[in-house]
């Protein structure tokens, strides 16, 4: 079967960097995207990896390995904003988006 | 530019109604999509559609339908709702980048409550 882990949940304080994991196995993988998706609100698109490496965006990076099936995407200087649920997905062989259920992270002050 | 807009935004009904979910896009996307979204779960595809007059089934299609008469419109229909289909449910429609991935703009939401 398919399938995405992400922790469930995690904390981090403001200013601070956090790392939020992915790990998949899908039948084939044609690209990685990560989501952020405030609470009562639709998920919005954050990042996308199809090659191995590091993808930089301001605050937010997004690192793929994919002879390891992992993940994961950095946030630095986090803001009381970036609390929030993060959602990993993969698009598998026949190009269909598989998703985690998401890791929500809170912000303390 | 609206972008994806759903509505109702909230629902309550009772077991065996039927209603439809809208959904219209004003981005000229070709693909559209409906997904649950429930706790503890990914987001799971109901039905899509690469284009108009074309409609296809996802992996949790049972108890929905979908049409797609119009670039612009995709609504979705729960046939006789169960308590089962209590969920938030999102319409997207997606865009290709520059660099090939295929992003989902997605709807505000729409929360449905089976009684």
């Amino acid at each position: 079967g398919q399938n995405i882990d992400q922790p469930t949940e995690m904390t981090a304080t403001e200013g601070a960097i956090v790392q939020i994991n992915c790990t998949y196995q899908t039948s084939g993988f044609n690209g990685l995207f990560w989501y952020q998706q405030h609470a009562g609100e639709a998920p919005t698109f954050l990042s996308y990896n199809v090659l191995d490496g590091l993808e930089e965006k301001g605050r937010f990076s997004s690192f793929l390995s994919r002879s390891k099936g992992y993940s994961y995407l950095l946030l630095k200087e986090l803001q009381m904003k970036d609390s929030a649920s993060y959602l990993c997905a993969v698009t598998d062989s026949n190009y269909q988006l598989i998703w985690g259920a998401g890791t929500k992270l809170i912000i303390k002050p | 530019n609206a972008g994806v807009t759903q509505t109702p935004k909230f629902q309550v009904l009772k077991t065996g109604q039927s209603m439809t979910l809208q959904c219209a896009q004003d981005m000229n996307h070709e693909y559209m999509s409906w997904y649950r979204q429930d706790p503890g779960m990914g987001l799971r595809l109901i039905h899509y559609s690469v284009g108009a007059g074309i409609t296809d089934q996802g992996e949790v299609p049972n108890g929905y339908n979908v049409s797609r008469s119009t670039t612009e419109d995709f609504p979705l229909r729960l046939l006789s709702a169960a308590p089962s289909q209590t969920s938030v449910y999102f319409c997207a429609s997606s865009y290709t980048t520059g660099s090939g991935a295929n992003v989902l703009t997605f709807g505000a939401g729409s929360r449905l409550t089976v009684l």
